[in-house]
């Protein structure tokens, strides 16, 4: 167990719907990352907050935001959904100290009809 | 930009044999290497990690070393397990750890 909580751990909805992810962070990380992960593009960097702060950007579409709340938390909201965004989506959370050392959780498993 | 390149999978071995998982990296400062692994059905675990060139880093019987002569990090374990089938991921982090690049990953499938 890493520490890092994902919820829900399925979620199965219809393009054009919008969805909301949640990670609650190792107890005291302030660091909080997004991942997206599918079979034909491997683990793809989304984005980084650090402490409230969007920190690092990667490929993560127009459609969809993130934010990380006054108690750490993270959601990454997927909004017009297609086919595609069908993937496992993983947070994970590195600490001040070791920040390059990433912590992750048990991803969530979006299912897109 | 910074990349990290690993072998293709899947790689199948025998119960007891020897792997390697190669890896291979470009960076234009000077980034700690990870080997992260990924058992079915969970998220990505730290398996072993370096920090500066020749470092070697280890963990439950695998092995790599900063090459930076090379631009490698390849992982090693002498006698590997069915308990290892996994995806191995390479990657490398910057500085302060702002971004953290992945392989594509390697998929190991050992026969018992």
């Amino acid at each position: 167990d890493s520490g890092v909580t994902q919820t829900p751990k399925h979620l199965i909805t219809a393009t054009g719907q919008r969805v909301t992810l949640r990670c609650s962070p190792r107890s005291g990380d302030l660091s909080v990352y997004w991942y997206q992960q599918s079979l034909d593009q491997g683990l793809q960097f989304l984005i980084q907050y650090y402490n409230g702060e969007e920190r690092a950007k990667g490929n993560i579409l127009e459609r969809f935001s993130a934010q990380q709340f006054p108690d750490l938390h993270s959601e990454l909201n997927l909004s017009s959904l297609e086919l595609g965004d069908s993937a496992l989506y993983f947070c994970a959370s590195s600490s001040r100290d070791r920040a390059n050392e990433q912590f992750f959780g048990p991803g969530t498993r979006l299912t897109v009809l | 930009g910074d990349s990290v390149t690993q072998m293709e999978g899947p790689v199948t071995l025998s119960e007891e044999a020897f792997l390697t998982i190669n890896c291979t990296y470009t960076a234009t400062g000077y980034p700690s290497l990870f080997w992260y692994v990924q058992y079915p059905g969970e998220g990505l675990q730290l398996l072993l990690k370096a920090t500066k060139a020749d470092d070697k880093g280890s963990n439950k019987g695998f092995e790599a070393t900063y090459r930076k002569e090379t631009t490698s990090f390849h992982l090693e374990k002498g006698s590997v397990q069915v308990s290892d089938s996994a995806v191995y991921f390479c990657a490398l982090s910057e500085p302060r750890g702002f971004k953290t690049i992945f392989g594509a990953g390697t998929r190991l499938f050992v026969k018992a």
